[in-house]
């Protein structure tokens, strides 16, 4: 069972460039999300989609696009690389937004910016 | 605000001992759902138990069990006859409605470290 995959493991850009990390899920799910985690600070969400087609904010969004044209795929943009922006990515979805469900989580994206 | 503490950043345990993983919690929603996650050295979160705040019953999936006091607000994960192969950073997180896109709210994790 593949699960939820995120691609690439790793990555290193420079300042200013520009990224894709890539998230497919198997599992039907209508919801999913991407989160960073930073040390210290646990993991925030940056963009979360409840359906193909539907996207919102959430509590860090600044620097990051999301779209959502299939169920199975949620792909993060990121638009101009930051410093700050180096963190451990991750994808992570749920079959629906309900709070009894669990969210089941890529192995992640570790991306530095130089 | 809606808020989970985790106040042991590290916990030691010897093989086969019992530990428990304190969390506690803070919502006015009366509909809330709390997990526990693993997240080993290798870097992924797994996904280990749930309970939901109707549940009248203490979740328990194999070796963990969430005792979940809901007047205290305290969910803590308790692993029994623990292994190696748990040690690993644990999250407690929770979900609710009211919660923007019902994103998961993130302790800050304990460090557990079973030793042999």
């Amino acid at each position: 069972n593949a699960g939820v995959t995120q691609t690439p493991k790793f990555q290193v850009l420079k300042t200013g460039q520009s990224m894709t990390l890539q998230c497919a899920q198997d599992m039907n799910h209508e919801y999913m999300s991407w989160y960073r985690q930073d040390p210290g600070m646990g993991l925030r969400l940056i963009h979360y989609s409840v359906g193909a087609g539907i996207t919102d904010q959430g509590e860090v969004p600044n620097g990051y696009n999301v779209s959502r044209s299939t169920t199975e795929d949620f792909p993060l943009r990121l638009l101009s690389a930051a410093p700050s922006q180096t963190s451990v990515y991750f994808c992570a979805s749920s079959y629906g937004s309900g709070f009894n469900q669990p969210q089941h989580f890529g192995d992640g994206t570790r991306l530095s910016i130089l | 605000a809606q808020k989970i503490t985790q106040t042991q950043p590290g916990m030691f345990v010897q093989e086969k001992e019992a530990v428990t993983l304190d969390c506690t919690y803070d919502t006015s929603d009366p509909s809330y759902g709390l997990f526990w996650y693993k997240q080993p050295s290798s870097g992924e979160m797994i996904f280990l138990i749930y309970q939901g705040s109707y549940d009248q019953q203490n979740a328990t999936e194999g070796r963990y069990s969430l005792n979940f006091q809901k007047a205290r607000k305290s969910a803590n994960l308790v692993i029994s006859a623990s292994q190696l192969g748990d040690s690993a950073m644990y999250f407690c997180a929770m979900r609710h409605p009211s919660q923007a896109g019902t994103a998961l709210i993130f302790g800050k994790g304990t460090t557990l470290s079973v030793s042999s």
